[in-house]
């Protein structure tokens, strides 16, 4: 079955700066990789997702890249303020087979103001 | 709308009893998912539903049962509750098939099992 690693576990940044956030799948053939944030005591929300006839996809602050070859698709804040400071998780499926999620570990931003 | 609704929001359980987790949705997508978060790690499925009528099973489905005897509701049964089964559990709900994979989470409910 699938398996995705996400790196880092945690991550700090000042306010301002950029965060990046690196996951890698092992299924070729998954093509479906959202990205969800968790707020404490909340379910996890989609904020953006890519699929693979795509290599990057931007919204606002967020963007994501994918790399088909090498199997790894990543998650970029850009000038992150206080309310991006969440767990975020990467996840990956193969929609054509069901739409069942496989999610990365999880990483916690912390955005120091 | 309320999108996704579970119950209770917590409960703590002593070992061996029986427990039903209650999920409901108003979106009216075909396929709806279990998910138990633990700490430190993701997301990992229990069991699904693709379709009312149907269930498959996930990543980590023993010791839980479901049901899916219409489109609406999805309960998630311990039939014997162990204390491995401490955990956060999350519903969630697609469109199934169709071009938009979004998963919608409920706010989870927080399983203590003693």
């Amino acid at each position: 079955g699938e398996n995705v690693e996400q790196h880092p576990s945690t991550l700090s940044v000042q306010e301002g700066d950029s965060a990046v956030i690196k996951c890698t799948y092992s299924d070729s053939a998954s093509n479906y990789f959202p990205w969800y944030k968790q707020e404490l005591g909340k379910g996890p929300q989609l904020i953006i997702d890519i699929r693979s006839n795509v290599g990057e996809k931007k919204d606002q602050r967020i963007a994501v890249t994918l790399n088909k070859t090498a199997k790894h698709f990543s998650l970029h804040i850009t000038e992150t303020q206080p309310e991006d400071s969440a767990v975020y998780f990467c996840a990956a499926s193969n929609a054509n087979a069901g739409n069942m999620l496989t999610f990365g570990g999880g990483t916690r931003l912390m955005v120091k103001p | 709308i309320a999108g996704i609704t579970q119950a209770p929001t917590s409960q703590i359980l002593a070992a061996g009893r029986r427990m039903t987790l209650r999920c409901t949705q108003d979106m009216r997508h075909n396929a709806m998912y279990w998910y138990r978060q633990d700490l430190g790690l993701g997301l990992r499925l229990i069991h699904y539903s693709n379709t009312a009528g149907t269930t498959g099973k996930g990543e980590v489905p023993d010791g839980y049962s479901v049901s899916r005897a219409n489109t609406d509701d999805f309960p998630l049964t311990l039939a014997s509750a162990v204390p491995s089964q401490t955990s956060v559990y999350f519903c969630a709900s697609s469109e199934f098939p169709s071009v938009a994979y979004e998963q919608f989470f409920g706010p989870g409910t927080r399983l203590t099992v003693l």
